[in-house]
Formats: structure tokens, C-alpha cells, sequence
């Protein structure tokens, strides 16, 4: 199994600011994804955290809103840009080795955009 | 129509009670995933499927492959057992990317 940690676990913010959150994995993964859950939504796949190569984003989501890094394969970071009240989501980041392997997910970090 | 429907969408149960969730999907995959969501938002994954059916402690799922069907069940429920629980598949064409269903939020009472 992989314990993943997030940080922050919950901030608010100012409109037109941006928030990084961190993802820490405690041994070493193959797949990293990054999620959001709006209020009262299931999870939608913002992109897959690719280890030393561009992050690749599911429709809807662009590079320019949601910088990923991931420049290891412990670690992983989803920036959300020039944020708006419509940010305000859970982001859940989650780890996994690969194709029919488990996955496993972090605890959260709750975004509140005033 | 969703690729993955869970049902009941909300479910109150009294503590003892066995309790069963529902998940339909409707394209192939390669794994399905239980999840569990308490209201602090973090997910713990519950289990993974890909055929039968698999047991940890009072907590059972199983799946249906030719009927494209899965279902959790909690025996002797319990009030710590209130969360969302969300069905999530592996699509045959997606590698390890997860689609979700909308979850179901069980409320034990005592």
C-alpha cells in the first residue's frame, strides 16, 4: 500500500490568486492523478501527473489554469491559477502502480475562493 | 446516462442493519473500485475488483463481470460506517484513469 499526505489541507483564498498543493507519496509509484470534486459532485479527473514530462489534462481542464509538476516519482504539485469562486473544490490527488493495481488516495485539500 | 450509476443515491440505515450498494456500469473495464469518503473529504479505498468477490472485516464486494454489476455490502452496520461510499471504474481504454459514479451517502443511526 502507499500512504499519500497533501498539503495543504484547506485554505481560502482571494479571487485572481493562486494556490499550490503538494503531494507526497511515501514510496516510490508509477501513476499519479489529480482530481477535483466540486460541492455536491462525485470526482472528475483533472489530469495524470507524468514523472519528467508535461502532466496530461482530461477535457475541459488546460495547462495555463492547472500547472502539474512532478518531478520525481514520490512527488507531485497542482497549481490552480487566477482563481475564482467556481474553484472552490476538494483537489484529491491519488497514486497507483499501474494498470490493474490499486490505487490509492489522499486526504483532500478543501478550497475555499472568496 | 452516466457510464457508472450507483444506487440508492442516499440511504439511512439503523444500527445492525445489513446494508447494500449498488453499481452499474455500462461500458468494459478492467477494475472496479470501492471508495469510501467521510466528510472531511479524504478517500480511503475500500477495494478493488476486477472478478468474485472479496471480504475485509464487515465490509463485502462483489462483481458481476457479464452483468456489469457490483455491489457493497455492510454487514452489522454502524454509526462510524456514515460516509459516501462511490463506485469508480477502470475503463478497458483508460489505463488506470478512474470514472466515477455519484456516490451514495449511508447515514447510520444509533
Amino acid at each position: 500500500s502507499a500512504v499519500i499526505s497533501q498539503k495543504p489541507s484547506r485554505d481560502i483564498c482571494q479571487r485572481g490568486t493562486s494556490l499550490t498543493i503538494q503531494c507526497q507519496v511515501d514510496s516510490q509509484v508509477t501513476m499519479m492523478f489529480w482530481y477535483r470534486q466540486q460541492p455536491g459532485q462525485s470526482l472528475t479527473l483533472i489530469a495524470t501527473a507524468n514523472q519528467g514530462s508535461e502532466a496530461t489534462y482530461e477535457s475541459g481542464f488546460v495547462i495555463d489554469k492547472f500547472p502539474i509538476s512532478r518531478p520525481n516519482l514520490t512527488f507531485s504539485t497542482l497549481t490552480v491559477s487566477n482563481m475564482s469562486p467556481e474553484d472552490s473544490s476538494i483537489y484529491l490527488c491519488s497514486a497507483g502502480q499501474g494498470y490493474y493495481n490499486e490505487q490509492f488516495f489522499g486526504p483532500g485539500t478543501r478550497l475555499t475562493v472568496l | 446516462k452516466n457510464e457508472v450509476e450507483q444506487s440508492p443515491q442516499n440511504l439511512t440505515a439503523q444500527e445492525g442493519e445489513f446494508i447494500t450498494i449498488n453499481c452499474s456500469y455500462s461500458v468494459g473495464i478492467s477494475a472496479l473500485h470501492w471508495l469510501q469518503q467521510h466528510p472531511g473529504g479524504g478517500i480511503v479505498s475500500l477495494f478493488m475488483l476486477s472478478s468474485g468477490k472479496k471480504k475485509h472485516g464487515r465490509l463485502i464486494a462483489t462483481i458481476n463481470i457479464q452483468e456489469k454489476h457490483s455491489s457493497l455490502h455492510i454487514t452489522a452496520s454502524h454509526p462510524r460506517d456514515s460516509a459516501v461510499y462511490i463506485c469508480a471504474v477502470a475503463l478497458i481504454t483508460s489505463g488506470s484513469r478512474l470514472t466515477f459514479g455519484e456516490g451514495t451517502q449511508l447515514t447510520v443511526n444509533p
